[in-house]
């Protein structure tokens, strides 16, 4: 059964950091993962999505990486605003599980002013 | 740009009510998705649908069921509510195995 981790579960960093999130996968027979964020008491906001056959996905200053081999992938914040404080999800599409999503608990981000 | 509605954002309802959380896409998705979210437990899948009337069951069906009747409308179904089945509720659909859109949920409370 696949298994998403995501470290750390909680982060805080002062405004203008670059920083990464983390997520790993215990079933690397994906067929694309993706990364979400989430406001407090909201739906989930698509950021970036990755095809299994793709290494990294770049939108603004989100940039995405997939190693699949391994098991792992980061999003990348250049910058950080206080604006990007949300908590974060990744999700990974399992092949062959009919476009079902397996999702990590997420981490909370915070930054600073 | 794809819109997921749920029905209400808040709703209220005491133990025994037969509850129904609807959703609607208005992107012509094959796929719809219920999610429940439970803190420490993340996200996890109730029901979902890849076509009118086609139906299979997620993770944590018990206590729920759907009704999928046309394309762009999917519901969520409790029966017989009871407190455990308070939680944030979410929808989702998607276009075959593509990107997934979310509403923007629905927090259920039930006394």
């Amino acid at each position: 059964k696949q298994e998403v981790t995501q470290i750390p579960a909680a982060l805080s960093v002062p405004e203008g950091e670059n920083l990464v999130l983390n997520c790993s996968f215990t079933d690397s027979a994906i067929y694309n993962l993706q990364w979400f964020r989430q406001d407090p008491g909201k739906g989930l906001t698509s950021l970036l999505l990755i095809q299994s056959s793709q290494r990294e996905q770049t939108s603004g200053r989100l940039n995405a990486s997939l190693d699949k081999s391994s098991g792992r992938s980061t999003l990348y914040i250049a910058a950080s605003q206080p604006g990007d404080s949300a908590t974060y999800l990744c999700a990974v599409n399992g092949a062959g599980t009919a476009s079902k999503l397996t999702f990590g608990t997420g981490t909370r981000l915070q930054v600073t002013l | 740009d794809v819109k997921v509605t749920q029905s209400s954002r808040y709703l209220v309802k005491r133990t025994g009510e037969k509850v129904f959380l609807e959703c609607v896409q208005d992107m012509d998705h094959e796929n719809m998705f219920w999610y429940r979210q439970d803190p420490g437990l993340g996200l996890r899948l109730i029901y979902f649908s890849y076509d009118v009337k086609m139906k299979e069951k997620g993770d944590i069906p018990e206590g729920y069921s759907v009704s999928r009747e046309k394309k762009e409308r999917f519901s969520l179904i409790l029966e017989s509510a009871s407190t455990n089945q308070t939680s944030m509720y979410l929808c989702a659909s998607s276009l075959s195995w593509d990107e997934q859109y979310f509403g923007p949920g629905t927090r259920l409370t039930v006394t």
